[in-house]
């Protein structure tokens, strides 16, 4: 199976900083790309998709280089709530969606 | 907004019992999943469901795992002979094509003691 990484972190960070994470991907024909947020013994739940041009919602914004083969994912202003583990996803279609392993996220005050 | 519906939302069974969970998914979905997290560990995936038949399977889903979608709503994963190493968190996802991302329900958590 085509393979997705990511660093594990745990990220530390305080309150109003900004945080990036990186995940890469294997399969060079993956179409769909997706940051998921994780909280403790939660189900995934989708934070955005990420578009070929790169694409912003609020203090979030997700990138796609198809040319390396990595999405990122960058939290401006962080706050306490966005403390999760974030989960990249790629899949798309009737292709199996691949989750990485996650980076785990703590805002600290 | 719509949801994925998993029941039971916690499990606990004796080694070697069979276990079925229900999962519902959103009415217009074409293709459905299971997933597996074991406490602290990624998301795995199982199985996937299209067009009334399993479009691809893990090495995880061995010949203890089967899904049904008995009618047009319900998607259910039986494990017919659990074992201790069963336990975990069960997701089901569905997608209508997977360009717009997944829908996870909100699990079952498995226990086999």
């Amino acid at each position: 199976r085509k393979e997705v990484e990511q660093d594990p972190g745990p990220f530390n960070v305080p309150e109003g900083a900004t945080v990036a994470f990186n995940c890469t991907y294997s399969n060079s024909a993956s179409q769909s790309f997706f940051w998921y947020r994780q909280d403790c013994r939660k189900e995934p739940k989708l934070l955005m998709s990420v578009y070929s041009s790169g694409n912003e919602d609020g203090r979030f914004t997700a990138q796609l280089n198809r040319a390396s083969q990595y999405i990122s994912l960058l939290i401006r202003d962080s706050k306490l709530s966005d403390s999760a583990t974030y989960l990249c996803v790629v899949g798309g279609g009737s292709y199996i969606p691949t989750f990485g392993r996650g980076t785990s996220l703590i805002v600290h005050p | 907004e719509p949801e994925v519906t998993q029941t039971p939302s916690h499990q606990v069974t004796q080694m070697g019992q069979e276990v079925i969970l229900r999962c519902v998914p959103i009415s217009n979905h074409l293709y459905f999943y299971w997933y597996r997290q074991i406490l602290g560990q990624k998301v795995e995936f199982l199985v996937s469901f299209y067009n009334n038949e399993i479009s691809e399977k893990s090495e995880i889903f061995d010949d203890q795992f089967s899904v049904e979608r008995p009618d047009g709503s319900n998607f259910t994963l039986k494990i017919r002979s659990t074992k201790l190493e069963d336990s975990a968190m069960y997701f089901c996802a569905s997608t209508g094509t997977g360009n717009y991302g997944y829908t996870f329900g909100s699990g079952t958590r498995l226990t086999v003691v």
